[in-house]
């Protein structure tokens, strides 16, 4: 069956390091995959997109690639701060259907 | 703009009871999803409503479950019969029209608590 890993455990490290998240996936062929933040009490907030024949895409201090054969996801933020902390979320479209796949989600705590 | 707004942000109420929640979309856009998304779960996908379309219902957990789009705009997500177990953040999104299948703009949600 389709699966969507991420990881459970909350990923602290030190402002001004880079933070790199992880999505893996298994029984997919997405045709993109999408990075969403989420803070306590909101809803998600779209962050990237990265299409299936795209390796590597950036925005500010932002990075996330795709290795489709890996079936894999690294989602970097670069130079963190505090204010980055949150949970991230990956997801994944299904072919045949206009609807995303949610991950649960990588809590990310950035420490000053 | 004004994003995508829910109603009410919170809702306390007791088992058996009926609820309904309520979601306006960012104006234009013609997709409409609900998602549940349950402590220290993921979001889990409900129902997608696309314009005219006959909506995909396939994620409802029981038939306790509905949703309704009135004229292509605001949605409503009914809970009759309320469980414990229904409990939950319930998550509204929409996306506009040329990128149905891409960015999905969300809520705030309505937190559901079921006594």
């Amino acid at each position: 069956s389709q699966k969507i890993e991420q990881n459970s455990e909350a990923l602290n490290i030190q402002e001004g390091k880079t933070a790199t998240l992880t999505c893996n996936y298994t029984n997919y062929s997405p045709a993109y995959l999408q990075w969403y933040r989420q803070d306590p009490g909101r809803g998600p907030v779209f962050l990237l997109l990265i299409r299936e024949n795209e390796k590597e895409k950036r925005k500010e201090r932002l990075k996330v690639t795709f290795d489709t054969t890996l079936k894999q996801s690294l989602f970097h933020i670069t130079a963190s701060q505090p204010a980055d902390s949150a949970t991230y979320l990956c997801a994944l479209d299904k072919a045949g259907y206009s609807t995303l796949t949610f991950g649960k989600g990588t809590m990310l705590l950035v420490s000053p | 703009g004004a994003g995508v707004s829910q109603s009410p942000s919170n809702k306390v109420t007791e088992k058996g009871k009926d609820v309904e929640l309520r979601c306006d979309p960012i104006s234009g856009h013609t997709a409409l999803y609900w998602y549940r998304q349950s402590l220290g779960q993921g979001l889990e996908f409900l129902i997608y409503f696309q314009g005219n379309s006959a909506p995909d219902k396939s994620g409802l957990p029981s038939d306790r479950f509905s949703a309704e789009r009135t004229g292509g705009s605001v949605s409503t997500l009914t809970i009759q019969r309320t469980q414990q177990e229904d409990s939950a953040v319930y998550l509204c999104a929409s996306s506009s029209p040329t990128r149905v299948q891409e960015t999905q703009y969300f809520g705030p949600g309505t937190r559901l608590l079921v006594l």
